[in-house]
């Protein structure tokens, strides 16, 4: 069955830098479109980026652009998330997402459980 | 930007009963790319439906979705115990991806 396992959330302080990971099984995941979503504490949802199966497309966000780059390493079976310059509003639940296609359908047909960001000093 | 607006933000109901929940776009929606999602306490969010209609893998068929547009349902024809929870649509017809705010659907 597809699993998605996010791990690297933590403390960090605003302005600093942290990698999330999300390790993938279950799947043929250089064949999927990836996407991460977050979730701030008590409030809805917000899709932050998006990279096709072979890294050729990338999206994000106003919100994260040019702070956030999303990456993946096929051979590993694992997408990544490098945010920097962290903003105390990025504090949230940061989820992985399989796509249903290669190339992007732009909708979420799995998720992780997420992990944990909180920006604070 | 699509902005999404779900109504109503709390529905309380009791389990049997059939629940309508709405999402409503700023602008109409490309090709009818719309998602639902139940999100429980603490767990991540599933997807129910997408293309407005198409019911996901394994989702129970109580669960429903119509619309075209701007304005779409979620219809759960007798709710069970589990379908307590929150609900949220998104649009994937134009970029940014967005989400609506969310019904909970409480006993």
């Amino acid at each position: 069955q597809v699993q998605l396992v996010e791990s690297g959330g933590g403390v960090v302080q605003p302005g600093r830098s942290l990698r999330l990971s999300c390790a993938a099984s279950g799947f043929t995941f250089s064949t999927y479109a990836m996407h991460w979503v977050r979730q701030a504490p008590g409030k809805g949802l917000e899709w932050v980026a998006f990279i096709s199966y072979d890294e050729t497309t990338k999206y994000y966000a106003d919100s994260v652009k040019g702070r956030f780059t999303i990456s993946r390493d096929n051979s590993k079976n694992t997408l990544y998330l490098q945010m920097n310059s962290q903003r105390a509003e990025d504090t949230a639940v940061y989820y992985c997402a399989r796509d249903p296609s290669q190339s992007g359908s732009y909708y979420f047909q799995y998720w992780g459980q997420g992990t944990l960001v909180t920006v604070s000093s | 930007e699509i902005v999404l607006t779900q109504s109503p933000g709390t529905l309380s109901l009791s389990p049997g009963e059939r629940a309508t929940l709405s999402c409503r776009a700023s602008q109409s929606v490309s090709s009818n790319y719309l998602a639902w999602y139940q999100q429980k306490p603490g767990q991540a969010p599933r997807l129910l439906i997408y293309g407005a209609s198409s019911r996901a893998t394994g989702i129970p068929e109580r669960f429903s979705g119509s619309g075209s547009g701007t304005d779409f349902t979620l219809t759960i024809s007798r709710l069970e115990p589990e379908d307590f929870a929150v609900y949220y649509c998104q649009q994937y017809g134009s970029s940014p991806l967005t989400f609506g705010g969310g019904t909970k659907v409480e006993i």
